[in-house]
């Protein structure tokens, strides 16, 4: 089968820097993504990582590191705006078919 | 249209009563899936249809749900015999390519809640 762990919650301040580390065990796996969920919204992508290293994206960076079976979002000079769930989801090849499956999330708090 | 779009937004339904959830997805996209979110959990994958392929059905949770897919467009998710434990949140995604790994485009949501 498959696991992803993820923090459940982080809280960290306004302008500062947080990382949301993911876990992740699984069979056929072929890349790591990340969504932003707000509270009452839709999940919207934010990365992907197929190969290790790290993916910036404005003040979102997204890290992976296959060997490690782990990766890590990392989003800098925080805004209130980022309060949200964020989610990591491991992509794998399954019997010829990719699948996404989805980690619990992480809630995070951003205070003034 | 420009995203994913979901009918009903909202569907408050009595135990035992038979539900279908209506999901468009963009126009194009050969992917599309269904997932459930219950109150401040993550997302459940519940089945997944690519292009003419058979679909995907394992993460149904029971033979009261099924879904079909229509002219590989719009997707149609039926709950028979509603019970109270398939409140939740049902999420229907699409994307271009063969899923996975390719971006996926969720939409709004159905919010079920069964009395």
């Amino acid at each position: 089968g498959q696991s992803l762990e993820q923090p459940s919650e982080v809280t960290a301040v306004e302008g500062a820097i947080v990382q949301i580390n993911c876990t992740y065990q699984t069979s056929g796996f072929y890349g790591l993504s990340w969504y932003q969920q707000h509270d009452g919204g839709a999940p919207t992508f934010l990365s992907y990582n197929a190969l290790d290293g790290l993916e910036e994206t404005g003040r979102f960076s997204s890290f992976l590191s296959r060997s490690d079976s782990y990766g890590y979002l990392l989003l800098q000079e925080l805004q209130m705006k980022d309060s949200a769930s964020y989610f990591c989801a491991v992509c794998r090849m399954d019997t010829g078919r990719r699948a996404l499956t989805f980690g619990s999330g992480t809630r995070l708090q951003v205070q003034p | 249209g420009a995203g994913v779009s979901q009918s009903p937004s909202n569907k408050v339904t009595e135990k035992g009563k038979d539900v279908e959830l209506r999901c468009d997805p963009i126009s194009g996209h050969t992917a599309l899936y269904w997932y459930r979110q219950s109150l401040g959990q993550g997302l459940e994958f519940l089945i997944y249809f690519q292009g003419n392929s058979a679909p995907d059905k394992s993460g149904l949770p029971s033979d009261r749900f099924s879904a079909e897919r229509t002219g590989g467009s719009v997707s149609t998710l039926t709950i028979q015999r509603t019970q109270q434990e398939d409140s939740a949140v049902y999420l229907c995604a699409s994307s271009l390519g063969a899923g996975g790994g390719e971006t996926q485009y969720f939409g709004p949501g159905t919010r079920l809640l069964v009395l």
